[in-house]
């Protein structure tokens, strides 16, 4: 069935350092992807999203690019700050038409990234 | 304009109760989603309905039920309730157009604990 790995955490960073966090998928067909940031005590917010192979997502500093040949969305941001602390989900779709995911959200673990000043 | 809504916040129970949970989706949505996030794991998905009528399941026990009203709002009811389903519980509504349908906007969850 669809999948989603995402590299486990915590992630510690410094202030304004570079920020990866891996992500790759199982599923059959071209699945959406999405990133989903959620910050203490608070519900998911969508962070970006590609719909199709080699789609770029990008949202307040951070993208992802929709890789089909490695099937991976890997996170990224060039400069974090502190207020960039909080868990980031992978996640992915299956397309209209399709099984498995169909309609809803498969999710990875989760990865807690913490930003320190 | 609102987002979804979920109450009530937080919520205490014993094992053996059930609980209800309800979410009232972005106005003009018609598709509801449940999803369980036990504690440091990634959200699980429970059901999916649209316009009603259910349009997915995940793997949940038949304790876990769901329904959607005519105003598209929704309730989960969890019965016989177990220590392992003390969860935050997330929904999340999607709208109508072909662009937006796999966009899914969630709610802040409702925090159920099971003593």
């Amino acid at each position: 069935g669809d999948s989603v790995t995402q590299m486990e955490g915590p992630v510690t960073l410094s202030e304004e350092a570079f920020l990866t966090i891996n992500c790759t998928y199982t599923a059959t067909g071209y699945p959406s992807l999405f990133w989903y940031v959620q910050y203490p005590g608070e519900g998911l917010q969508l962070l970006l999203k590609a719909t199709k192979a080699d789609d770029k997502g990008s949202n307040k500093g951070f993208e992802a690019t929709y890789r089909k040949e490695t099937t991976s969305f890997h996170l990224e941001k060039g400069s974090v700050q502190v207020s960039d602390s909080a868990v980031y989900f992978c996640a992915l779709m299956a397309p209209e038409g399709y099984g498995g995911s169909q309609g809803n959200l498969i999710f990875g673990k989760g990865t807690k990234l913490s930003v320190k000043p | 304009d609102a987002g979804v809504t979920q109450s009530p916040t937080h919520l205490i129970k014993t094992r053996g109760q059930h609980v209800t949970l309800r979410c009232s989706p972005i106005s003009g949505h018609k598709s509801v989603s449940w999803y369980q996030q036990v504690l440091g794991q990634g959200p699980q998905f429970i059901f999916q309905y649209y316009e009603k009528e259910e349009r997915g399941r995940g793997n949940f026990p038949d304790r876990f039920s769901a329904r959607q009203f005519p105003n598209y709002s929704s309730e989960l009811n969890v019965n016989a309730l177990l220590l392992g389903d003390s969860a935050l519980y997330l929904c999340a509504s999607s709208g109508l157009r072909q662009g937006d349908r796999n966009e899914q906007f969630f709610g802040p969850g409702t925090r159920l604990t099971v003593l």
